[in-house]
């Protein structure tokens, strides 16, 4: 059973970087068959997909967060991470690591459990 | 990007009575060459994260009771819980993941009446 655990800051200044880390158990983030994925949610509103990971590094990023967005991966500690420069209280929200297929399936099958992170100073 | 309408918002439905959530695609997430709808269905209970209840806009999740069913294609599509439990009570979204930007729903929250 793949488990994805969120750790990080739950409390970042307004300007400053948010950073993000998921450790990944019961699954190796070297698959060739996942990309794994960053999603937020604002309190009380919907979801909002970040960005993806490759094992290989390839990544895909929404358009609207690009150019704040940096998603990393460590094959030795099997985790991934995200760093999101330039913030305000807009990307106050609980962030979420996820795993999505790639080839064969492409939804979102395995979810942490989120971490919330206020953007204030 | 794929913008992806939900209705309604929010419905209130009698233990054991049907529900309906609509969801609606800009365009089309019917991919030609394998007749398959890129859609999926998420149920998210309070303070949980998000759960796979249906993709390929019909198919259901290992493990997802029976009275969840999805349907439609192209453009349109349903989400149906035929007796509503009192577990259901939650938020669903719809999912595409045709192309990327992935986009969610806005959501709908299903309570009890």
């Amino acid at each position: 059973q793949v488990q994805l655990q969120e750790s990080g800051p739950g409390l970042v200044k307004p300007s400053g970087t948010l950073s993000l880390t998921c450790a990944v158990s019961g699954g190796s983030i070297s698959s060739s068959n996942n990309w794994w994925s960053w999603v937020r949610q604002p309190p009380g509103k919907g979801l909002e997909w970040i960005g993806d990971i490759y094992h290989t590094g390839s990544t895909t990023y929404s358009p609207s967060l690009k150019s704040r967005v940096t998603i990393s991966v460590d094959k030795s500690k099997n985790q991934f991470s995200l760093k999101l420069s330039s913030v305000t209280a807009a990307d106050t929200a609980v962030y979420y690591c996820a795993r999505r297929g790639s080839g064969t399936y492409f939804w979102f099958d395995y979810w942490g459990q989120g971490t919330l992170v206020t953007v204030s100073s | 990007d794929i913008v992806m309408t939900q209705s309604p918002d929010s419905l209130a439905v009698s233990l054991g009575e049907r529900a309906t959530i609509n969801c609606k695609s800009s365009q089309s997430v019917l991919y030609s060459s394998n007749n398959k709808n890129y859609l999926a269905w998420y149920q998210q209970r309070p303070g949980q994260p998000p759960n796979l209840l249906i993709y390929w806009a019909s198919t259901r999740e290992s493990g997802v009771p029976d009275r969840f069913s999805g349907s439609g294609s192209g453009t349109d599509f349903t989400l149906t819980i035929s007796s509503l439990q009192a577990e259901d009570v939650a938020f669903y979204y719809c999912q595409q993941y045709y192309t990327t930007p992935l986009t969610f729903g806005g959501g709908t929250k299903v309570e009890i009446k």
